[in-house]
């Protein structure tokens, strides 16, 4: 699976947009984007995922840019409730059905 | 809204004692998973289940550990004797069909504390 880069913290207003990158410079054309979260030591939550296109759902947008290199996952008004680490995960759909999870974006969202 | 269930929440064992962890996936899900997150380290898959055999399992899955689906509704993770380096947070894991354009849903997981 190809490797993600994300940043290790990012803050947010709360109503404000969260925007939240993901580098994945190495994505071969058969792998996904997901995109987990994870709120303080619950179980990690499926947030969205996509291919090609960009991907909009009642939790939030996925925007992926046209070489595919990188995303941004989009909350597009933030609460109290989405402060948690945000897993951004590519992986080749057929070869295996494991999640490998990073280290992932750890969101505060504050009042 | 369906939702995997994991029992206990939290166990206590001592070193050496064999633990089985419970969890009922989604009902019309296939595709069962076990994942572990050591206390402030990444989520890390562990094992993969379907047609009642394992499909895929990590490097940390070795001979200490089993999964079981026993009466087509529970999905449970035995280890056989503990370990103290085998306290985590256990999550399991379902999905409807393999991970080709669909989601894993998890439980709340089962903190294992062993002593």
């Amino acid at each position: 699976d190809a490797k993600t880069t994300q940043p290790p913290s990012m803050d947010c207003a709360e109503g404000r947009a969260a925007n939240l990158p993901c580098n994945h410079s190495t994505i071969s054309g058969n792998e996904y984007v997901y995109w987990y979260r994870q709120i303080h030591s619950q179980g990690p939550q499926y947030i969205i995922h996509g291919l090609k296109n960009n991907e909009t759902n009642e939790m939030a947008s996925l925007i992926i840019t046209e070489d595919r290199k990188s995303s941004t996952l989009i909350l597009p008004h933030a609460t109290l409730r989405d402060t948690a680490v945000y897993y951004c995960i590519v992986r080749v759909a057929i070869a295996t059905d494991k999640l490998i999870f990073g280290t992932g974006t750890r969101l505060q969202v504050f009042p | 809204e369906p939702e995997v269930t994991q029992t206990p929440s939290h166990q206590v064992t001592q070193m050496g004692q064999e633990v089985i962890l419970r969890c009922v996936p989604i009902s019309n899900h296939l595709y069962f998973y076990w994942y572990r997150q050591i206390l402030g380290q990444k989520v890390e898959f562990l094992v993969s289940f379907y047609n009642n055999e394992i499909s895929e399992k990590s490097e940390i899955f070795d001979d200490q550990f089993s999964v079981e689906r026993p009466d087509g509704s529970n999905f449970t993770l035995k280890i056989r004797s503990t370990k103290l380096e085998d306290s985590a947070m256990y999550f399991c894991a379902s999905s409807l069909d393999r991970l080709i354009n669909t989601e894993a849903f998890f439980g709340q997981g089962t903190r294992l504390t062993v002593v």
